[in-house]
């Protein structure tokens, strides 16, 4: 079992460019969550999905869309990136997305640079 | 809203003696609290959380959390440190979709 993957590994943007994210779960879970990660800032929670077909937004949605056409997909789309969107991006899953109890489960991480 | 705080950036201890890294949060319901690790270049991985009961939560990897009403803490322990725990440390607490993350603390364990 793969868990979540996400894609790109890494990449280098130049500003005003439109990039998507991608991410795959394998879990069966209802929820996806994309967040940033800043130094010194820990993780901030960008957009959030709590079953196909529905999302909501996080801490930090401003310059970026989702969509979650299926249980397992949940892309994030930077329409016209610019450099203050430098960070590492995480996409996570848990089972029941109003679950307070419930784990949410990583991915790897994309580091992104916008030039 | 709710809030985690991690007091501390750096933990240095030595190999083979006991941990702590802090965790104190803020909430106005139930605290639902969580730990997590991250290994360079890696995504976080969970380590315990605690949702209700033992003020005393066992996790992965000999890790436990000591849950604190009064003092409103959820401090991250292992009695014995390895090398191998060097890694940066998140707490965070949830609510519903929501989860809030510290800034986070790194540990690191010298032999």
């Amino acid at each position: 079992i793969a868990g979540i993957t996400q894609a790109p590994t890494s990449q280098i943007l130049a500003a005003g460019r439109r990039m998507t994210l991608r991410c795959t779960q394998d879990m069966r879970h209802n929820a996806m969550y994309w967040y940033r990660q800043d130094l010194g800032l820990g993780l901030r929670l960008i957009h959030y999905s709590n079953t196909a077909g529905t999302t909501g937004k996080g801490e930090v949605p401003d310059g970026y869309s989702v969509s979650r056409a299926n249980t397992d997909d949940f892309p994030l789309t930077l329409a016209s990136a610019v450099p203050s969107q430098t960070s590492v991006y995480f996409c996570a899953s848990s089972d029941r997305g109003g679950a307070s109890t419930d784990t949410q489960y990583f991915g790897p991480g994309t580091r992104l640079t916008v030039l | 809203a709710q809030s985690v705080a991690q007091p501390e950036d750096q933990v240095n201890v030595a190999e083979g003696n006991p941990l702590t890294v802090k965790c104190t949060y803020s909430v106005s319901g139930n605290p639902y609290l969580f730990w997590y690790v991250q290994y360079p270049n890696r995504g976080l991985q969970f380590l315990l959380k605690y949702i209700t009961g033992d003020n005393l939560v066992k996790g992965s990897y000999g890790f436990e959390a000591e849950f604190n009403k009064s003092q409103t803490s959820f401090h991250l322990k292992k009695p014995s440190a390895l090398v191998s725990d060097s890694a940066l440390y998140f707490c965070a607490v949830r609510e519903a979709h929501d989860m809030r993350f510290g800034a986070g603390t790194r540990l690191t364990v010298k032999p």
